[in-house]
């Protein structure tokens, strides 16, 4: 069965620093890659998704992802995080999501 | 609005009981699924419909869940002489299954909250 992991259960930075959050999926076949965020008191949005094509995907609010075949995993990243960052972030791999990572950045 | 909707919003019922969440998909998504999410997890994938027919289901899935998607649109999850642990957010999304681009983007709706007493 297919299954996502995230490394990072709370993760808390300043604002301006640099983010990254794991997620490796077990999945081998089609390659479904899906980053989802939830804002405090919000429903799940899409932040960015990878078929095929350009590992290297670029999403909503200055978010990017590679995804990277040898390693099974698909690394959310942002250059410099704001406060409004500050929310649950999912990585899914089809139907199949990872049990998140709060993010927490302080002003 | 043409998001994913979900009625009720929130439903507080005592153990026992036997409760009904609806929901509507994105009017021309041929694939619906309902997760569960407890605070601080992920959604937990429990089932899917691709037009009517329901196509898979998770073990976390007992027999005192049941869903349907009777037409090929809204679709009902129903829970049978609820439980303590069965209080959750109960997500329903959906997405459009085999076209090119799009392909399997899921759409979330709001969320039902059930709180069972």
């Amino acid at each position: 069965a297919q299954s996502v992991s995230q490394h990072n259960h709370h993760v808390i930075l300043s604002e301006a620093a640099s983010l990254e959050l794991g997620c490796n999926y077990s999945y081998g076949g089609t390659v479904n890659l899906f980053w989802y965020v939830q804002y405090p008191g919000q429903h799940l949005q899409l932040l960015l998704k990878y078929f095929s094509g350009d590992p290297l995907v670029k999403g909503i609010k200055g978010f990017e992802a590679e995804f990277i075949k040898s390693k099974f995993s698909f690394n959310l990243r942002k250059p410099s995080v704001q406060w409004s960052d500050t929310a649950e972030y999912f990585c899914a791999s089809g139907r199949r999501f990872g049990a998140g990572t709060r993010l927490t950045v302080k002003p | 609005d043409t998001g994913v909707s979900q009625d009720p919003r929130h439903k507080i019922t005592k153990r026992g009981q036997n409760v009904t969440f609806r929901c509507d998909p994105i009017s021309e998504h041929n694939r619906l699924y309902w997760y569960r999410q407890t605070l601080g997890q992920g959604p937990e994938f429990l089932t899917y419909f691709q037009n009517e027919a329901q196509l898979e289901k998770s073990r976390l899935l007992s027999d005192r869940f049941s869903a349907e998607r009777p037409k090929g649109s809204f679709s009902t999850l129903e829970i049978q002489r609820t439980e303590q642990g069965d209080s959750a957010m109960y997500l329903c999304a959906s997405s459009l299954a085999g076209v090119s681009g799009l392909r399997n983007t899921i759409y979330f709706g709001e969320g039902s909250w059930l709180t069972v007493v």
